[in-house]
C-alpha cells in the first residue's frame, strides 16, 4: 500500500517571497512517479511538477522546483517569487501503478 | 484543444435515489480514472479503465457502486440507492496511458445527498 504525507494543512507567503511545501511518501515499489498538482477554489486539478523516481536531478517548471529525497522518501515543492495566482490547494500524489495516492493537501495562501 | 469534462457539475439526491455522473475525457486518452474527494481531502481512487476494460475497481466503496466505459471514450459513474456518507465531489481523469503520464482533471460533479 502507498501512502503520502502533507504535514502542513495551512501555509502562508508574502508575495515574491518563497515558500516550500513538505510531502513524504511511503511505497514499496522501485519504480515509481511523484507528482505535485494544484487545485484552485475553482476545483479543476492542474499539474505543476512532475519527478520519476529513478532520476536524480530534481525536476524545474520555471518558479517550481522540487527537492526529491528518494532515501527519505521525502518530496518538497518550493515555489519562488510566489504570486497571488499561486493561491490554491496543493496536492502531493504518487503514482506507482495505474492509480494516483494524494496527501491531504496543503492550503496555500499569498499575501499581497 | 478540449479538456476533460464532467456532467452535471452539481447533483442533488435524496436519499435511496440512484445517480448517474457521467465523464468524456480526452480524445485518444486510453486511460481514465475516477477519484472522490470529501470536503477539505485530498482525492482518493476508485477505479481506473484502460479503453473499455476495468482493470482496477479496488477504491469502490461498496457495490452499489459501478463505472463503466463500454466504447473506451466516455465513462459512467452509477451510484445506486445513494446514502449521506456518498456526498463528495467525484473526479474523473484521463492520461494518455497509465503509470507515470500525467492525469488531466475534469472539474468534477459535486454530490450532495439529503
Amino acid at each position: 500500500a502507498q501512502t503520502v504525507t502533507q504535514s502542513q494543512p495551512e501555509m502562508s507567503v508574502q508575495e515574491a517571497e518563497t515558500v516550500t511545501l513538505s510531502c513524504t511518501y511511503d511505497t514499496s515499489e522501485s519504480d515509481y512517479y511523484l507528482f505535485w498538482y494544484k487545485q484552485p477554489p475553482s476545483r479543476q486539478m492542474i499539474l505543476v511538477i512532475r519527478q520519476e523516481a529513478y532520476k536524480q536531478q530534481n525536476a524545474t517548471e520555471n518558479r517550481f522546483s522540487v527537492n526529491f529525497q528518494k532515501a527519505a522518501k521525502s518530496f518538497s515543492l518550493k515555489i519562488s517569487d510566489s504570486q497571488l495566482g499561486d493561491a490554491a490547494m496543493y496536492f502531493c500524489g504518487n503514482n506507482a501503478g495505474n492509480m494516483l495516492t494524494f496527501g491531504g493537501g496543503t492550503r496555500l495562501m499569498v499575501k499581497p | 484543444g478540449a479538456g476533460v469534462s464532467q456532467s452535471p457539475r452539481y447533483k442533488v439526491a435524496k436519499r435511496g435515489q440512484d445517480v448517474a455522473l457521467r465523464c468524456d475525457p480526452i480524445s485518444g486518452h486510453v486511460s481514465l480514472f475516477w477519484y472522490q474527494q470529501a470536503l477539505g481531502q485530498g482525492p482518493e481512487f476508485l477505479t481506473y479503465f484502460q479503453n473499455e476494460a476495468q482493470l482496477d475497481k479496488s477504491g469502490l466503496p461498496s457495490d452499489r457502486f459501478f463505472a463503466e466505459r463500454p466504447e473506451g471514450s466516455v465513462s459512467t459513474l452509477k451510484i445506486q440507492r445513494t446514502q449521506q456518507e456518498d456526498s463528495a465531489v467525484y473526479l474523473c481523469a484521463s492520461s494518455f496511458l497509465a503509470g507515470g503520464y500525467e492525469q488531466y482533471f475534469g472539474p468534477g460533479t459535486r454530490l450532495t445527498v439529503t
